[in-house]
């Protein structure tokens, strides 16, 4: 069973064109996060969500916006995609904020 | 300001000797700390973690990590490796007060375990 999963793990799109990433964890776990990862594996977290409310909001262009339809599931829509948003998205939960935290696949995005 | 610091970007190292990542952060609140891996094209997955207890704290593939209060640090160490742990090590740290946590990653060292 997958514990974190996120659709879809490729992503190429033209440049201003608007995208949607899905994340679902099965782990029953209150607090959720997207995270980007650049070419240099610089991870940055992007939000995270606490029972379905934002909690974390990190200096994010408003193009991104996420959205936790219930627990288990937190999606990341991008409006207006740029070249310089071409990098690795995660998600990932954990039971507690600020416990271990368990990661996706991740989905690699390309905009051309 | 809170910060997470790994010196090393990239460890090289030959198989079957000892490595030391190294990681550093800086907080005036109490913190929890932990290290992930990342193998190529994959998510970040747990190595081991600190929130209390023993100092020393160590994973089932023969990884360890000592947590230094006084020189804040929480250095990841493994006496001989393998060609297989070759991939990329973050260490994170998760820090707050009244129930906000806020979680910090470093930025990554590539440890690549050389034939």
């Amino acid at each position: 069973d997958t514990a974190v999963s996120q659709t879809p793990k490729y992503l190429v799109t033209q440049m201003g064109n608007d995208k949607s990433i899905k994340c679902e964890q099965n782990l029953g776990h209150d607090t959720m996060y997207w995270y980007k990862q650049d070419s240099k594996k610089f991870l940055k977290i992007m939000f995270s969500y606490n029972n379905k409310e934002l909690i974390i909001n990190e200096t994010v262009p408003n193009r991104f916006s996420p959205k936790s339809p219930d627990k288990a599931h937190l999606n990341l829509h991008i409006n207006s995609l740029e070249l310089g948003d071409s990098a690795v998205y995660f998600c990932a939960s954990s039971l507690l904020a600020g416990g271990e935290q368990f990661f996706g696949p991740g989905t690699r995005l390309t905009v051309l | 300001a809170q910060s997470v610091t790994q010196l090393d970007s990239q460890v090289p190292v030959f198989e079957e000797a000892p490595v030391e990542l190294r990681c550093n952060y800086s907080s005036s609140v109490s913190v929890y700390l932990f290290w992930y891996v990342q193998y190529p094209n994959q998510g970040l997955q747990l190595l081991l973690k600190y929130l209390s207890g023993s100092t020393l704290v160590k994973s089932i593939n023969g990884f360890e990590a000592e947590f230094n209060k006084s020189q804040t640090s929480f250095h990841l160490r493994k006496p001989s490796v393998h060609i297989s742990d070759t991939a990329e090590y973050f260490c994170a740290v998760s820090l707050g007060t009244s129930g906000t946590y806020k979680y910090i990653f470093g930025t990554g060292t590539r440890l690549k375990v050389l034939a």
